[in-house]
């Protein structure tokens, strides 16, 4: 049972654009939800996250929202770069503490064409 | 470079043989996660560490156990292997309890099994 299901394996997008990338989940307890970045031969590297208190997190050109009735969160990214080019993992927690036993999805990669 | 470290990076195997993988914790952290990644697969949630006892389970095999020492390091042993057991391991580390973002990943140990 996926309880974090990111339902695009792949996207490419134009440098400078807007890069949205997508997360649903079916768990409604969870409350905490975080980004995480993967570089090939590296382990993920933490990106961003959001408390459900709040429906958007900022930082950079990183921003993450966060629609809890709909069980849905995005993070969009602008303006798009190359270094961007990675596999992107949505992760949810069962509480605030947020690192504990954490639920990945399966990930999107996200290509950035110059 | 995050601070944990994992070995072996790469191992290739038989299947029925038994393996350790071994995972340093950066400095000062309590917690040790391990993940498993699985072609196509999201990172799953193996079980957790802290300061040597075990915290949490996840979908772990009978076959796999783990454990902590008390110089913090952790080793996940699998054991009676079999070819779906090849995936990238992946180990985590974090202070006692915070948010999300403290979880400091690994490189990941490829497993292969033949």
């Amino acid at each position: 049972d996926q309880q974090v299901k990111q339902n695009s394996p792949s996207l490419s997008v134009q440098e400078g654009r807007i890069s949205i990338l997508n997360c649903d989940y079916t768990n409604s307890m969870f409350d905490y939800f975080l980004w995480y970045k993967k570089y090939p031969a590296e382990g993920p590297t933490f990106l961003i996250s959001i408390s459900s208190i709040k429906d958007k997190n900022e930082d950079g050109r990183f921003t993450v929202f966060l629609n809890k009735s709909a069980k849905h969160l995005s993070l969009h990214i602008v303006p798009s770069q190359p270094g961007d080019s990675a596999v992107y993992f949505c992760a949810a927690s069962l509480n605030n503490f947020g690192n504990e036993k954490l639920t990945f999805g399966t990930g999107t990669r996200l290509t950035i064409i110059p | 470079d995050s601070g944990v470290t994992q070995t072996p990076k790469h191992l290739i195997t038989a299947t029925g043989q038994r393996v350790t993988l071994r995972c340093s914790p950066r400095s000062g952290d309590l917690s040790v996660y391990w993940y498993q990644q699985s072609l196509d697969q999201g990172l799953q949630f193996l079980i957790q560490y802290y300061n040597g006892e075990e915290r949490a389970k996840g979908n772990i095999l009978e076959r796999f156990s783990a454990q902590q020492f008390p110089d913090l390091h952790s080793e996940l042993n699998l054991s009676s292997l079999e070819l779906g057991d090849s995936a990238l391991y992946f180990c985590a580390s974090s202070p006692a309890r915070g948010l999300g973002n403290t979880i400091y990943f690994g490189e990941g140990s490829w497993l292969t099994v033949v």
